[in-house]
């Protein structure tokens, strides 16, 4: 069964650091590429970043201003999200998604659970 | 942040069948396959139709989508309470090398 399962958000104060983890399991996670979304609270989905397999291309968000950076490590089955100079407009819960590439589309067929960043001084 | 725009709400009685509508431009909607996803109360988005009008396993028939130009709909026959839940469409769009999603419609059974 696949499984996402994220981890790392937390309190974090206007301008700081933080790093978010996805732990991936039931399947071969280094056949297939990765997102992020987020939701802030009472709002819609903003698709954030996309990694390929092998973690050489990356997308993201404009919106984003080159301040997160995702990563993975295919031999532990981890996605990255490290997120910089964040801003209350951060504060969301931020969900890892499974990327499913197929000859007539792309799309988001397992998400994980989500984790709660909060952007507070 | 939103590129795809939707209803905000929409509601039905037990057994009715409800519309969304998702409206989007030539380099989303218009060039790429939507999908959807259902967001019941407090838990995370989960695949409802994909490319258009295939349902993952275990999602019922009752569920459909079609896509006319740069608009896709979801349909929802036979509505029940379960069904009560925030519906997003999403699409990749080729301008923004990126995945948009719809700004989301929340479905209330009366």
């Amino acid at each position: 069964e696949v499984h996402l399962l994220e981890s790392g958000g937390g309190l974090e104060q206007p301008g700081g650091s933080l790093r978010l983890s996805c732990a991936a399991s039931g399947f071969t996670f280094s056949s297939y590429s990765m997102n992020w979304v987020r939701q802030a609270p009472g709002r819609g989905l903003q698709w954030i970043s996309y990694i390929s397999k092998s973690g050489d291309t990356t997308y993201y968000a404009d919106s984003l201003q080159g301040r997160f950076i995702v990563s993975r490590d295919n031999a532990k089955n981890s996605l990255f999200l490290q997120m910089n100079r964040l801003s209350d407009e951060d504060t969301a819960v931020y969900y890892c998604a499974r990327d499913l590439l197929l000859p007539t589309g792309r799309l988001f067929d397992y998400w994980g659970q989500g984790t709660l960043v909060t952007v507070s001084s | 942040q939103s590129v795809l725009t939707q209803p905000p709400s929409a509601s039905g009685t037990p057994g009715q069948r409800v519309t969304i509508s998702c409206s989007g431009t030539s380099s989303n909607v218009g060039s790429n396959p939507v999908n959807w996803y259902q967001q019941l109360p407090g838990a995370a988005p989960k695949l409802l139709i994909y490319i258009y009008n295939q349902r993952p396993s275990g999602v019922p028939d009752r569920f459909s989508g079609s896509k006319s130009d740069t608009s896709a709909s979801l349909a929802i026959s036979g509505l029940q309470s379960d069904d009560e839940a925030d519906y997003f469409c999403a699409a990749w769009d080729d301008s923004l090398n990126g995945y948009v999603f719809g700004t989301g419609t929340k479905v209330t059974v009366l």
